[in-house]
């Protein structure tokens, strides 16, 4: 089965600091994505990379950064955290292709105070 | 604009009924649909998908209907079971050679009453 792990299930950080949430999948898969999800919104696609070092804005992209420094890992970068970044946090990996099915991780539950 | 739209935020079905999930679309490109099921506390899981080459597509007690004219498709499932309670988000991609990620709906709460 394919694993996509992050790191933390919950989280709280403070106003104004920097927060690193990290993405793990062990399937050799090309594309990794970021997405949050907030009640009445659904899933917003963050940030997403299909390859090594690549990324790509997704529809929701300011006041984040990603790192894909290997295949397996795929970072999302809070520079400096507002409440409004208050959300749950999802990855997600597929194939070579953006429609195959998404197999996402569990989840992280990001409170910024 | 919203391209993938799922009108009901909510569902109550009674065990064993059928639950019937809506979705609708506004970009014509679209040719390729995915249900996925999320619950609390779980990224959301692949459920059953569909081209747009098809009408129908089944799989077991789940089955998506697809209506190009009317840019429109829905989930039945039958019968519904309270394992069944989730969120469910409809997807779709305007690209089946896959250069697009997948568009979102907002998704539907669903809630099997036994």
């Amino acid at each position: 089965d394919v694993k996509v792990t992050q790191s933390s299930r919950y989280l709280v950080k403070r106003t104004g600091e920097k927060v690193f949430l990290e993405c793990v999948q062990d399937m050799d898969h090309e594309n990794m994505f970021w997405y949050r999800q907030d009640p009445g919104l659904g899933l917003r696609l963050i940030y997403f990379s299909y390859d090594v070092k690549m990324k790509e804005k997704g529809d929701i992209p300011e006041g984040y950064s990603v790192s894909r420094e290997k295949k397996e890992r795929f970072s999302l970068i809070l520079e400096s955290a507002s409440t409004n970044q208050t959300s749950m946090y999802l990855c997600a990996s597929s194939p070579g292709v953006f429609n195959e099915k998404l197999f996402f991780g569990s989840g992280t539950q990001l409170s910024v105070l | 604009d919203q391209q993938v739209k799922q009108n009901s935020p909510s569902l109550s079905v009674q065990e064993g009924r059928i639950s019937i999930l809506n979705c609708d679309y506004t970009n014509s490109m679209f040719d390729y649909f995915l249900w996925y099921k999320k619950y609390p506390a779980e990224g959301p899981t692949f459920l059953i998908s569909i081209s747009s080459i098809k009408d129908k597509n089944e799989d077991g007690r789940f089955t998506v209907f697809l209506n190009k004219s009317a840019k429109h498709l829905s989930l039945h499932i039958v019968p519904s079971q309270p394992g069944d309670s989730a969120v469910y988000f409809c997807a779709a991609s305007s690209d089946y050679s896959g250069n697009t990620p997948l568009v979102f709906g907002k998704g539907t709460r669903l809630s099997v009453i036994a």
